[in-house]
């Protein structure tokens, strides 16, 4: 059971645009910055963004992130068939002390 | 051009340990926070430790607290998990990761399998 919660699955069209939902508390995503992954398993996880709304250099504007409360939000427009992936989303949980990690979304671009 | 080097993985009985190292290049290594994540078969990402640039802070997931340390080497730009009373569940493939900012990390290893099993 992780600590933060994500939708197991997501799906949409190729060229429309998905989000992502993860939900967590007061002691993690209230508080403190949120990041998001894309993971191929075998490979190594890409960060999408960081500090919430931030996308690393290299990472296309068609990812977007955004933190409402004790959620936050992933974006993707203009899906590809490329995209198709699991999703996590991470932060600092201060309860805990340590980062914790959404269970994942998987994304199929139909 | 960051690099990061896992290696030490391999299969071990239940009650074993194995040490994990990780080889770091391409940026300052003894300011940044270094993490190890794990992925199990089926099962999603976990993170698992991270430590400080001089190493006087650790921070463990409570599934491994008092079995696994994580350390490091400056002089040889490398980090370590040392991984103790190993268990069927710890079974995954470990990352390494460069911190950019607390839970995010900016570039990661390409992996290493650890398999426990009798």
């Amino acid at each position: 059971q992780s600590v933060l919660t994500q939708p197991p699955s997501v799906s949409a069209a190729p060229g429309e645009k998905v989000t992502i939902s993860c939900s967590g508390s007061s002691s993690n995503i209230g508080n403190n910055y949120v990041s998001w992954y894309q993971y191929l398993p075998g490979t190594a996880p890409k960060l999408l963004i960081y500090d919430n709304n931030v996308r690393p250099s290299g990472i296309l504007d068609r990812f977007s992130g955004s933190k409402s409360g004790t959620s936050a939000t992933l974006g993707i427009t203009g899906l590809q068939t490329g995209d198709e992936a699991d999703y996590y989303c991470a932060t600092w949980d201060t309860s805990l002390s340590a980062v914790v990690f959404g269970g994942g979304t998987k994304l199929t671009v139909l | 051009e960051v690099q990061l080097v896992e290696s030490g993985g391999g299969s071990v009985q239940p009650g074993g340990s194995l040490r994990l190292s990780c080889a770091a290049s391409g940026f300052t290594f003894s300011n940044t926070w270094m993490h190890w994540v794990r992925q199990a078969p089926g099962k999603g990402l976990m993170w698992v430790a991270r430590i400080k640039g001089d190493g006087s802070s650790t921070n463990y997931v409570d599934s491994v607290k008092g079995r696994f340390t994580i350390s490091r080497d400056n002089a040889k730009n490398t980090v370590y998990l040392q991984m103790n009373s190993l268990r069927a569940e710890d079974t995954a493939v470990y990352y390494c990761g460069k911190d950019l900012h607390i839970a995010a990390a900016s570039h990661w290893g390409q992996g290493t399998l650890v398999t426990v099993s009798s």
